[in-house]
């Protein structure tokens, strides 16, 4: 069974910390997207990356970094968390045909 | 006008029932049309895909895709109340770039 798998379920930061987001997918997959999701807004990319050391800006990059040094991982930062930041963290990888497979998501809480 | 259009909801239904979902768009380049559930607290998971114009059918679920009229539509047959939860229909041309609906929450009465 193909799989994104998420560090973390649940996190509570506090403001001004820098914060790191791990996501690891087993599917050989060349996409990898960071996505928030907030009630009322719907998913919004923030940044994804079509392979490695590859990355481009998605809708919401603002106070958000990313890595991929490897195929399998691709990593979000928070470089100062704010508690505007407090969201549900969706990672996901692609195939080619565009079907998207998610992990289970990170609900931060910035405090 | 919003690349893809989805009533939030919630839509209430008794069990038993048949759920009509639906999704608008406005990109005719879109070929790619998706169906996600989302369960509360998890991430989305792919229940349907279409490529172009058409129906599928899995099981319960029918997909429905009139390119004609920009617009699918997701059919849910004997509802059950396991079936509560976000329906997200989702798009791509094909480039990598995925829209995503809003979301529908359908809550199956028992």
């Amino acid at each position: 069974d193909v799989k994104v798998t998420q560090s973390s379920r649940y996190l509570v930061k506090r403001t001004g910390e820098k914060v790191f987001l791990e996501c690891v997918q087993d599917m050989d997959h060349e996409n990898m997207f960071w996505y928030r999701q907030d009630p009322g807004l719907g998913l919004r990319l923030i940044y994804f990356s079509y392979d490695v050391k590859m990355k481009e800006k998605g809708d919401i990059p603002e106070g958000y970094s990313v890595s991929r040094e490897k195929k399998e991982r691709f990593s979000l930062i928070l470089e100062s968390a704010s508690t505007n930041q407090t969201s549900m963290y969706l990672c996901a990888s692609s195939r080619m045909d565009g079907t998207i497979t998610f992990g289970s998501g990170t609900r931060l809480t910035v405090v | 006008q919003k690349e893809v259009e989805q009533d939030p909801g919630p839509l209430s239904v008794p069990e038993g029932a048949i759920v009509s979902l639906n999704c608008t768009y406005s990109n005719s380049a879109f070929q790619y049309f998706m169906w996600y559930r989302q369960y509360s607290r998890k991430g989305p998971e792919l229940l349907m895909y279409t490529y172009s114009s058409g129906n599928k059918e899995d099981g319960r679920f029918t997909a429905q895709v009139d390119k004609s009229s920009k617009y699918i539509s997701l059919f849910i047959r004997d509802s059950q109340p396991s079936d509560s939860a976000t329906y997200l229909c989702a798009m791509s041309g094909g480039d990598d770039k995925i829209i995503f609906g809003k979301g529908t929450r359908l809550h199956i009465l028992p």
